[in-house]
Formats: structure tokens, C-alpha cells, sequence
């Protein structure tokens, strides 16, 4: 079944270690995203990226990295110079040739940091 | 003035009843619009989108939009438990690759 896979779903890290979070699709989509979804609030966008090896900044980049070396493949990577990083972490994508308002979402990561 | 514009809730509605959800929106250029359904923990899920002024019914779903007034709405008749969630309502301009979200409204139905 095609779809987007994210992981961990759980991950709990200390104050100042960096953490990746997985997101892979094979829906051939072009385009994928970054959201951060915080209790009571709508999804703001971290980073997203169109093509391979290109990304960019969305609303709330900083203290974030991503890297696009494959197609199927978006990693995010929380820094320590996020300051305040505990959030439902969404990954998401679409094909370029459609609206790119129509995501395909994956299950989320909840990040937790101790 | 917030992008996208929803009232948080909860909405209570009673089963069977109609639920309606409405979004506005500050930039005159937008031209996409969505609602996505987001179950408690988990991801959101594309239930319907609109491009053009009027109404787009799917099912028990009908999308309302009106550009003139900047204002997107759902409908959903029959309600059931299930459609218990919340509904996040989001934008994008043509030519732009970003797509708002607005904050959600929480819909509770009502046995």
C-alpha cells in the first residue's frame, strides 16, 4: 500500500541532544512538507521541498535542518537551538501537478523532551 | 488578523443534526481551499476541497465558499459520533507553495 511512513512515533530526548525524524513515502509525490502542531494550535509549517536536493524555510525554521537526497525521503532533524521543541511532528506530501493544497499526511512523531 | 480564522469550539451538535464549520481568510489572493478532519492523536485527513465560488457537496459533506466575503464553510448533515473531531480549514494562493492552516474548530456530536 502506498503512503507516508513516519518515525518514531514516540521519542523522548534531554534538554540539548539533536534527534531526526524519519518520513518516507512511496507515493512518487514530488513534494513534501514539515508541520508542528502544538495543543490547541493549527499546523505551522517547519520546511518543505519540491524537487531533490532543494528545500525551503516555512514559517518556524529555526532550530530545524532537513535534507532531501531522495525522492521518497525527508528527514527532520531537531537541534538544540530549538528552544522549545515538545510537539506532534507531522510529515506530509503531494504530487507538484496537483493542487498542493491536497496532503497526504503521515501518522506524526511525538516528540517529548525531558 | 490571523491568515485563517476559526472559531476553536467545541461545537456541540446533536446526532442527526447538521453541523456547520466556518473559516475566513485575510488574503483576497487565495484560491485553493481545504477541510481537513483530525481525529484526537492523530494526522489529518483531506475530507474536501473547493477552488470556485458556490457550494461542492460530497456525501454528507458539502463545502461552501465565498470569495467575495473571504469565507469558506462545511457543512455536514446526518451527523454521527464518528464525525466527532476537528476540522482544520486551509488556504493556499496560486503560485504558492505554502498551504495556512487555520487553528481547528473541535466538533462533538452528540449521542
Amino acid at each position: 500500500d502506498g503512503g507516508i511512513t513516519q518515525s518514531p512515533k514516540y521519542l523522548f530526548r534531554k534538554e540539548g541532544q539533536n534527534v531526526t525524524l524519519s518520513c518516507e513515502q512511496n507515493l512518487n509525490h514530488d513534494a513534501m512538507y514539515w508541520y508542528r502542531q502544538d495543543p490547541g494550535q493549527g499546523l505551522r509549517l517547519i520546511y518543505y521541498s519540491q524537487i531533490v536536493n532543494d528545500f525551503q524555510k516555512g514559517d518556524i525554521a529555526e532550530g530545524y535542518s532537513v535534507s532531501r537526497e531522495k525522492k521518497e525521503s525527508f528527514p527532520l532533524t531537531v537541534t538544540s537551538a530549538q528552544k522549545n521543541p515538545t510537539a506532534f511532528y507531522l510529515c506530509a506530501s503531494n504530487r507538484l501537478a496537483a493542487n498542493t493544497g491536497e496532503l497526504f499526511f503521515g501518522e506524526g512523531s511525538r516528540l517529548t523532551v525531558l | 488578523q490571523k491568515e485563517v480564522e476559526q472559531n476553536s469550539g467545541p461545537l456541540s451538535v446533536p446526532e442527526g443534526a447538521i453541523a456547520s464549520l466556518n473559516c475566513t481568510y485575510s488574503d483576497r489572493v487565495s484560491q485553493s481551499f481545504f477541510w481537513y478532519r483530525q481525529y484526537s492523536g492523530k494526522s489529518p485527513e483531506l475530507i474536501m476541497s473547493i477552488y470556485s465560488n458556490g457550494d461542492k457537496e460530497d456525501g454528507r459533506f458539502t463545502a461552501q465558499l465565498n470569495k467575495a466575503s473571504q469565507y469558506v464553510s462545511l457543512l455536514i448533515r446526518d451527523s454521527q459520533p464518528s464525525d466527532s473531531a476537528t476540522y482544520l480549514c486551509a488556504v493556499n494562493k496560486a503560485g504558492d507553495d505554502k498551504i495556512i492552516f487555520g487553528k481547528g474548530t473541535r466538533l462533538h456530536i452528540l449521542p
